[in-house]
Protein backbone atom coordinates (compact mmCIF):
# COMPACT_ATOMS: atom_id res chain seq x y z
CA UNK A 1 0.00 0.00 0.00
CA UNK A 2 0.85 3.10 -0.86
CA UNK A 3 2.47 5.75 2.11
CA UNK A 4 3.49 9.47 2.81
CA UNK A 5 4.17 10.82 5.43
CA UNK A 6 4.82 14.38 6.24
CA UNK A 7 6.86 15.93 9.05
CA UNK A 8 7.09 18.04 11.07
CA UNK A 9 2.97 18.45 10.90
CA UNK A 10 3.40 22.40 12.32
CA UNK A 11 6.42 24.65 12.05
CA UNK A 12 5.81 28.47 13.33
CA UNK A 13 9.18 30.60 11.45
CA UNK A 14 10.26 33.83 11.76
CA UNK A 15 10.38 35.94 8.62
CA UNK A 16 13.49 35.20 7.03
CA UNK A 17 14.31 31.80 9.10
CA UNK A 18 14.89 29.25 6.75
CA UNK A 19 13.84 25.72 6.97
CA UNK A 20 12.79 22.24 5.42
CA UNK A 21 9.82 19.96 5.05
CA UNK A 22 9.90 16.55 5.16
CA UNK A 23 7.65 14.35 3.01
CA UNK A 24 8.93 10.79 3.09
CA UNK A 25 7.07 7.73 0.78
CA UNK A 26 6.87 3.82 0.45
CA UNK A 27 5.51 3.33 -3.50
CA UNK A 28 6.04 0.26 -5.78
CA UNK A 29 7.12 2.49 -8.97
CA UNK A 30 7.30 5.77 -8.74
CA UNK A 31 5.44 7.94 -11.26
CA UNK A 32 5.66 11.44 -9.68
CA UNK A 33 5.85 13.17 -6.84
CA UNK A 34 3.90 16.17 -6.23
CA UNK A 35 3.92 19.20 -4.31
CA UNK A 36 0.51 21.50 -3.45
CA UNK A 37 0.05 24.71 -1.48
CA UNK A 38 -2.85 24.87 0.40
CA UNK A 39 -4.72 28.43 1.90
CA UNK A 40 -7.36 27.63 4.30
CA UNK A 41 -10.65 27.03 2.33
CA UNK A 42 -9.69 26.47 -0.81
CA UNK A 43 -8.28 24.20 -3.20
CA UNK A 44 -4.71 22.91 -3.19
CA UNK A 45 -2.72 25.19 -5.88
CA UNK A 46 0.04 22.84 -7.22
CA UNK A 47 3.78 24.09 -6.75
CA UNK A 48 6.25 21.21 -8.62
CA UNK A 49 6.82 17.45 -9.78
CA UNK A 50 9.53 15.83 -9.46
CA UNK A 51 10.29 12.28 -10.72
CA UNK A 52 13.63 11.11 -10.56
CA UNK A 53 16.26 10.49 -7.33
CA UNK A 54 18.29 14.09 -8.08
CA UNK A 55 15.84 16.12 -9.34
CA UNK A 56 15.13 19.33 -8.06
CA UNK A 57 12.97 22.38 -9.10
CA UNK A 58 12.57 26.04 -7.93
CA UNK A 59 10.15 28.82 -7.88
CA UNK A 60 10.59 32.03 -5.67
CA UNK A 61 11.77 30.97 -2.19
CA UNK A 62 11.09 27.31 -2.86
CA UNK A 63 12.65 24.26 -3.92
CA UNK A 64 11.88 20.49 -3.83
CA UNK A 65 13.98 17.93 -3.72
CA UNK A 66 14.11 14.05 -4.20
CA UNK A 67 15.96 11.02 -3.24
CA UNK A 68 14.77 7.10 -3.31
CA UNK A 69 12.58 7.85 -0.11
CA UNK A 70 11.72 10.93 0.70
CA UNK A 71 11.53 14.43 -0.77
CA UNK A 72 12.16 17.95 0.77
CA UNK A 73 10.60 20.98 0.59
CA UNK A 74 13.35 24.07 1.62
CA UNK A 75 11.80 27.66 2.20
CA UNK A 76 14.61 30.40 1.50
CA UNK A 77 13.70 33.54 3.59
CA UNK A 78 10.38 33.64 4.00
CA UNK A 79 7.76 36.09 4.01
CA UNK A 80 4.63 35.88 5.90
CA UNK A 81 2.71 35.38 2.53
CA UNK A 82 4.53 31.82 2.71
CA UNK A 83 2.25 30.74 5.26
CA UNK A 84 0.18 28.09 4.26
CA UNK A 85 -0.27 23.46 4.47
CA UNK A 86 2.02 22.22 1.95
CA UNK A 87 1.04 18.84 1.19
CA UNK A 88 3.19 16.03 -0.65
CA UNK A 89 1.74 13.28 -2.46
CA UNK A 90 2.28 10.25 -4.67
CA UNK A 91 0.73 8.84 -7.91
CA UNK A 92 -0.57 5.12 -7.55
CA UNK A 93 1.79 2.41 -8.85
CA UNK A 94 -1.22 1.16 -11.36
CA UNK A 95 -0.38 3.59 -14.23
CA UNK A 96 -2.61 5.62 -16.46
CA UNK A 97 -4.74 8.12 -14.29
CA UNK A 98 -4.46 6.93 -10.75
CA UNK A 99 -5.25 9.24 -8.09
CA UNK A 100 -2.71 10.19 -5.87
CA UNK A 101 -2.10 9.49 -2.27
CA UNK A 102 -1.59 12.43 -0.12
CA UNK A 103 0.37 13.28 3.00
CA UNK A 104 -1.25 15.16 5.84
CA UNK A 105 0.51 18.48 5.27
CA UNK A 106 2.78 20.75 7.26
CA UNK A 107 0.65 23.73 8.24
CA UNK A 108 3.19 26.29 8.08
CA UNK A 109 3.31 29.48 9.81
CA UNK A 110 5.74 32.81 9.35
CA UNK A 111 5.47 35.62 11.46
CA UNK A 112 6.53 38.83 10.33
CA UNK B 1 -4.43 28.72 -17.37
CA UNK B 2 -6.04 25.90 -16.04
CA UNK B 3 -9.47 26.71 -15.07
CA UNK B 4 -11.67 23.97 -12.71
CA UNK B 5 -14.87 24.91 -11.68
CA UNK B 6 -16.77 23.73 -9.18
CA UNK B 7 -20.83 24.21 -9.01
CA UNK B 8 -21.23 25.58 -5.26
CA UNK B 9 -18.76 26.88 -2.82
CA UNK B 10 -21.08 25.78 0.09
CA UNK B 11 -23.90 23.65 0.26
CA UNK B 12 -26.47 22.53 3.00
CA UNK B 13 -28.47 19.70 2.91
CA UNK B 14 -30.92 17.01 4.83
CA UNK B 15 -29.98 13.58 5.55
CA UNK B 16 -31.40 11.05 3.02
CA UNK B 17 -31.21 13.72 0.39
CA UNK B 18 -29.60 13.08 -3.22
CA UNK B 19 -26.79 15.69 -3.79
CA UNK B 20 -24.94 16.31 -6.98
CA UNK B 21 -21.75 18.18 -7.19
CA UNK B 22 -20.58 19.37 -10.72
CA UNK B 23 -17.29 20.14 -11.88
CA UNK B 24 -15.76 21.29 -14.97
CA UNK B 25 -12.48 21.57 -16.38
CA UNK B 26 -11.58 23.83 -19.31
CA UNK B 27 -8.12 22.27 -20.22
CA UNK B 28 -9.15 19.08 -22.32
CA UNK B 29 -8.47 16.95 -19.20
CA UNK B 30 -8.81 13.11 -20.21
CA UNK B 31 -8.36 12.79 -16.25
CA UNK B 32 -10.94 13.57 -13.60
CA UNK B 33 -11.21 12.96 -10.04
CA UNK B 34 -13.18 13.62 -7.13
CA UNK B 35 -11.47 14.29 -3.24
CA UNK B 36 -12.35 14.70 -0.07
CA UNK B 37 -10.76 16.42 2.74
CA UNK B 38 -11.39 15.76 6.60
CA UNK B 39 -9.24 17.03 9.60
CA UNK B 40 -7.03 14.57 10.72
CA UNK B 41 -7.55 12.19 7.37
CA UNK B 42 -6.39 14.50 5.12
CA UNK B 43 -7.15 13.98 1.41
CA UNK B 44 -8.90 10.78 0.34
CA UNK B 45 -9.57 9.50 -3.28
CA UNK B 46 -13.29 8.71 -3.64
CA UNK B 47 -13.27 8.20 -7.58
CA UNK B 48 -11.67 8.79 -10.86
CA UNK B 49 -12.29 8.87 -14.56
CA UNK B 50 -9.88 8.33 -17.46
CA UNK B 51 -12.23 8.70 -20.30
CA UNK B 52 -15.95 9.72 -20.71
CA UNK B 53 -18.02 6.96 -19.35
CA UNK B 54 -15.23 5.50 -17.70
CA UNK B 55 -15.25 5.81 -14.07
CA UNK B 56 -12.95 3.76 -11.36
CA UNK B 57 -13.49 3.67 -7.56
CA UNK B 58 -11.10 5.08 -4.95
CA UNK B 59 -10.06 4.63 -1.93
CA UNK B 60 -13.50 5.23 -0.45
CA UNK B 61 -16.60 4.83 -2.68
CA UNK B 62 -19.17 3.66 -0.55
CA UNK B 63 -22.28 6.23 -0.76
CA UNK B 64 -21.07 7.42 -3.45
CA UNK B 65 -21.42 7.41 -7.51
CA UNK B 66 -20.07 9.35 -10.21
CA UNK B 67 -20.97 10.61 -14.14
CA UNK B 68 -19.06 11.54 -17.21
CA UNK B 69 -20.59 12.16 -19.71
CA UNK B 70 -19.38 14.62 -21.27
CA UNK B 71 -14.94 15.01 -21.20
CA UNK B 72 -15.12 18.42 -19.62
CA UNK B 73 -17.46 17.79 -16.87
CA UNK B 74 -17.69 14.85 -13.98
CA UNK B 75 -20.31 14.58 -11.70
CA UNK B 76 -20.17 13.26 -7.97
CA UNK B 77 -23.79 11.74 -6.66
CA UNK B 78 -24.48 11.36 -3.16
CA UNK B 79 -27.63 8.91 -3.58
CA UNK B 80 -28.93 9.08 0.23
CA UNK B 81 -26.74 12.04 2.01
CA UNK B 82 -25.81 10.93 5.45
CA UNK B 83 -24.15 13.51 8.28
CA UNK B 84 -20.74 11.15 8.07
CA UNK B 85 -20.60 12.56 4.51
CA UNK B 86 -20.70 16.46 5.38
CA UNK B 87 -16.69 17.57 4.71
CA UNK B 88 -15.16 19.68 2.02
CA UNK B 89 -15.07 18.14 -1.60
CA UNK B 90 -12.16 18.95 -3.97
CA UNK B 91 -12.22 18.10 -7.45
CA UNK B 92 -9.32 17.61 -9.96
CA UNK B 93 -8.22 17.19 -13.49
CA UNK B 94 -5.28 16.42 -15.67
CA UNK B 95 -4.01 14.60 -18.58
CA UNK B 96 -3.01 11.02 -18.86
CA UNK B 97 -0.22 9.58 -17.70
CA UNK B 98 2.21 7.84 -19.92
CA UNK B 99 1.54 4.58 -18.32
CA UNK B 100 3.51 2.79 -15.98
CA UNK B 101 6.50 5.54 -15.97
CA UNK B 102 5.14 8.56 -15.36
CA UNK B 103 1.67 10.56 -13.99
CA UNK B 104 0.62 14.18 -14.68
CA UNK B 105 -0.10 16.78 -11.87
CA UNK B 106 -3.72 17.62 -10.87
CA UNK B 107 -5.12 20.77 -11.09
CA UNK B 108 -8.01 21.41 -8.41
CA UNK B 109 -11.03 23.34 -8.18
CA UNK B 110 -11.64 25.68 -5.15
CA UNK B 111 -13.95 22.85 -3.14
CA UNK B 112 -17.37 22.49 -1.91
CA UNK B 113 -17.73 22.60 1.51
CA UNK B 114 -20.92 20.51 1.98
CA UNK B 115 -23.04 20.03 5.29
CA UNK B 116 -25.57 17.27 6.21
CA UNK B 117 -27.83 18.20 8.46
Amino acid sequence: EDQVTQSPEALRLQEGESSSLNCSYTVSGLRGLFWYRQDPGKGPEFLFTLYSAGEEKEKERLKATLTKKESFLHITAPKPEDSATYLCAVPGSGGGADGLTFGKGTHLIIQP
Amino acid sequence: DVKVTQSSRYLVKRTGEKVFLECVQDMDHENMFWYRQDPGLGLRLIYFSYDVKMKEKGDIPEGYSVSREKKERFSLILESASTNQTSMYLCASSFLGQGAFRSNEQFFGPGTRLTVL
